[in-house]
């Protein structure tokens, strides 16, 4: 069945750690996307990537990073520098074009230890 | 700056009554225009889009959702309520070619019986 894999479902951080949450998609889409969510503060952009080799950040890039080496694949590193990384994310594709409907992995809950 | 609103926080509808939930943006031009639903601890599941033509769009589940331009709003309907409606509704847009989805902070439905 093709669609979203995100891993792991549950992540806990330690103070001054770096972690890495896996997005893995068999949807053959150019475009991929990764969300913050917060309780009462919907969905916040990240990063997204239109096409491999290439990103750009979302409106609360700092303390993350990414990398598209594959289309397939488009893992999220949550730094050290990110004081505040407890939060709910959702990483999802599409097809690249504008307005294109996109497809939700079931997430990660990052807690910090 | 461009925006989506959901100005409800939190409605609860009894089983079997109807359904408006409200959403508005802020964009001099047309967006695309997205209702989804999230269940807890899940992804997101797509009800509908909207992309031009007519302004009443059908949606999954029954859902429904009229685009008035002159109100520069999506708002969401449903007939009757069902209580496996109750979850968190998230109106979304493009605002701009070459950007990702923007979202709202979204609207937590309960359902009573």
């Amino acid at each position: 069945d093709g669609g979203i894999t995100q891993s792991p479902k549950y992540l806990f951080r330690k103070e001054g750690q770096n972690v890495t949450l896996s997005c893995e998609q068999n949807l053959n889409h150019d475009a991929m996307y990764w969300y913050r969510q917060d309780p009462g503060q919907g969905l916040r952009l990240i990063y997204y990537s239109q096409i491999v080799n290439d990103f750009q950040k979302g409106d609360i890039a700092e303390g993350y990073s990414v990398s598209r080496e594959k289309k397939e694949s488009f893992p999220l590193t949550v730094t050290s520098a990110q004081k505040n990384p407890t939060a709910f994310y959702l990483c999802a594709s599409s097809q690249g074009g504008a307005g294109e409907k996109l497809f939700f992995g079931s997430g990660t809950q990052l807690s910090v230890l | 700056a461009q925006s989506v609103t959901q100005p409800d926080i939190h409605i609860t509808v009894s089983e079997g009554a109807s359904l408006e939930l409200r959403c508005n943006y802020s964009y001099g031009a047309t967006p695309y225009l997205f209702w989804y639903v999230q269940s807890p601890g899940q992804g997101l599941q797509l009800l509908l889009k909207y992309f031009s033509g007519d302004t009443l769009v059908q949606g999954i589940k029954g859902f429904e959702a009229e685009f008035k331009r002159s109100q520069s709003s999506f708002n969401l309907r449903k007939p009757s309520v069902h209580w496996s409606d109750a979850a968190e509704y998230f109106c979304a847009a493009y605002l701009q070619a070459g950007t990702a989805l923007i979202f709202g902070k979204g609207t937590t439905l309960s359902v009573s019986s």
